[in-house]
């Protein structure tokens, strides 16, 4: 199985902000990663895949990069809704994971 | 619009067998879609326990996999989730999703139910 680590677990954050959630898998996945947002009692959102592909209706704000075992959701200027829990996703190999996720929350 | 409802029994005895239905509406099950089900325990992360295409070829969580079994009705448009000899630890919120391809990431997800195993 691939393992994901996330870091950091949990982020706290202003407004206006720039932050950085990493994500590194226990062996290469070329770019078959996904990143999800998650707000409580709802399912997961998906924000990008491919490491860096926008899903269409996601602000422009959310980006992606990385490739093979180290990967990066970067979120700028920072807005109210965006204070949720993050995951990434792995679908490299016929067994999908996902990473223990980071929780943004309000400084 | 693609839509997907989860539904079965919200209460299992332990070491019974936990059986969900998702329901699609607004696409046909047919096609190059994998359809998936992924768990939630409570205050606790994702866990995707396998998939589906509707042809019936699946994969499975390794740590799931002799426990459990996805098939698909084509006839009515739905695909379902059993997991035997269930404890505890399988109280969770479960998710039915679609991914548009065996190689893609899920994009449309149903609203999830929560199903508690207790005696």
């Amino acid at each position: 199985d691939i393992q994901l680590t996330q870091s950091p677990s949990t982020l706290s954050a202003s407004v206006g902000d720039r932050v950085t959630i990493s994500c590194r898998a226990s062996q290469s996945i070329s770019t078959s990663l996904a990143w999800y947002q998650q707000k409580a009692g709802k399912a997961p959102k998906l924000l990008i895949s491919d490491a860096s592909g926008l899903e269409s209706g996601v602000p422009p704000r959310f980006s992606g990069s990385g490739s093979g075992t180290e990967f990066t959701l970067t979120i700028t200027s920072l807005q109210p809704d965006d204070f949720a829990t993050y995951y990434c996703q792995q679908y490299n190999t016929y067994s999908l994971t996902f990473g223990p996720g980071t929780k943004l929350d309000i400084k | 619009q693609l839509q997907l409802q989860e539904s079965g029994p919200r209460l299992v005895k332990p070491s019974g067998t936990l059986s969900l239905t998702c329901s699609i509406s607004g696409a046909s099950i047919s096609g190059n879609n994998w359809w998936h089900w992924v768990r939630q325990p409570p205050e606790k992360g994702l866990e995707w326990i396998g998939e589906v295409s509707e042809s019936g070829s699946t994969n499975y969580n390794p740590s799931l996999k002799s426990r459990i079994n996805i098939s698909v009705d084509k006839s009515k448009n739905e695909f379902s989730l059993k997991i035997n000899s269930v404890t505890a630890a399988d109280t969770a919120v479960y998710y039915c999703a679609r991914s548009y391809s065996g190689s893609s990431p899920a994009d449309y997800w149903g609203q999830g139910t929560l199903v508690t195993v207790s005696s």
